[in-house]
């Protein structure tokens, strides 16, 4: 079974819009969630992070939204320029498990001028 | 500073055989993950390393499947008797510590193709 999901596999905007890229989990021990940017023949990157504690965390462009209620978290940039397409994966890790990160499949975002 | 570095970064073998894929982490990361993504999926957890030890090895998918790290440095993932399943991109990151917290710096992967 995917405890964390990414139902979207692409998504496609136009540059100064939003980009809102969504997460789904399944098991209600994570507590600590990233989202990661990869750029084709490269390793992904670190974006943004959240806490359980929080809902909400922003940094510049990007802002995360937790709604633990719901298992839910979004991403959003704004607002979205060209450089921005790339694949962005969501990863879970829980308290006690911390070495043992699970990603999403991966929403592929297009930025068109 | 040198960021995760991997080699090789493509690597063609035959099926049956055997290969080494190797990891240099980032100096003084204590953390040590390796990866699998095939073609169009996401990354799979395959093991972790808090300094030379792997505490869970669940994630590995065969007994085909090993990994050692030593000097709480480099690491590497070997890949007995290879299958064509087994092509992939095998992505290898360390962390500062072994924490959910702490973000994980990524290599650049190495491309496996068994054929």
């Amino acid at each position: 079974d995917q405890q964390v999901k990414q139902n979207s596999p692409s998504l496609s905007v136009q540059e100064g819009r939003i980009s809102i890229l969504n997460c789904d989990y399944t098991n209600s021990m994570f507590d600590y969630f990233l989202w990661y940017k990869k750029y084709p023949a490269e390793g992904p990157t670190f974006l943004i992070s959240i806490s359980s504690i929080k809902d909400k965390n922003e940094d510049g462009r990007f802002t995360v939204f937790l709604n633990k209620s719901a298992k839910h978290l979004s991403l959003h940039i704004v607002p979205s320029q060209p450089g921005d397409s790339a694949v962005y994966f969501c990863a879970a890790s829980a308290l006690g498990h911390a070495g043992k990160s699970t990603f999403g499949d991966g929403t592929t975002l297009t930025v068109k001028p | 500073g040198a960021g995760v570095s991997q080699s090789p970064s493509n690597k063609v073998t035959e099926k049956g055989k055997d290969v080494e894929l190797r990891c240099d982490p980032i100096s003084g990361h204590t953390a040590l993950y390796w990866y699998r993504q095939r073609l169009g999926q996401g990354l799979e957890f395959l093991i972790y390393f808090q300094g030379n030890s792997a505490p869970d090895k669940s994630g590995l998918p065969s007994d085909r499947f090993s990994a050692e790290r030593t000097g709480e440095s480099v690491s590497t993932l070997t890949i007995q008797r290879t299958q064509q399943e087994d092509s992939a991109v095998y992505l290898c990151a360390s962390s500062l510590e072994v924490s959910g917290s702490y973000e994980q710096y990524f290599g650049p992967g190495t491309r496996l193709t068994v054929t």
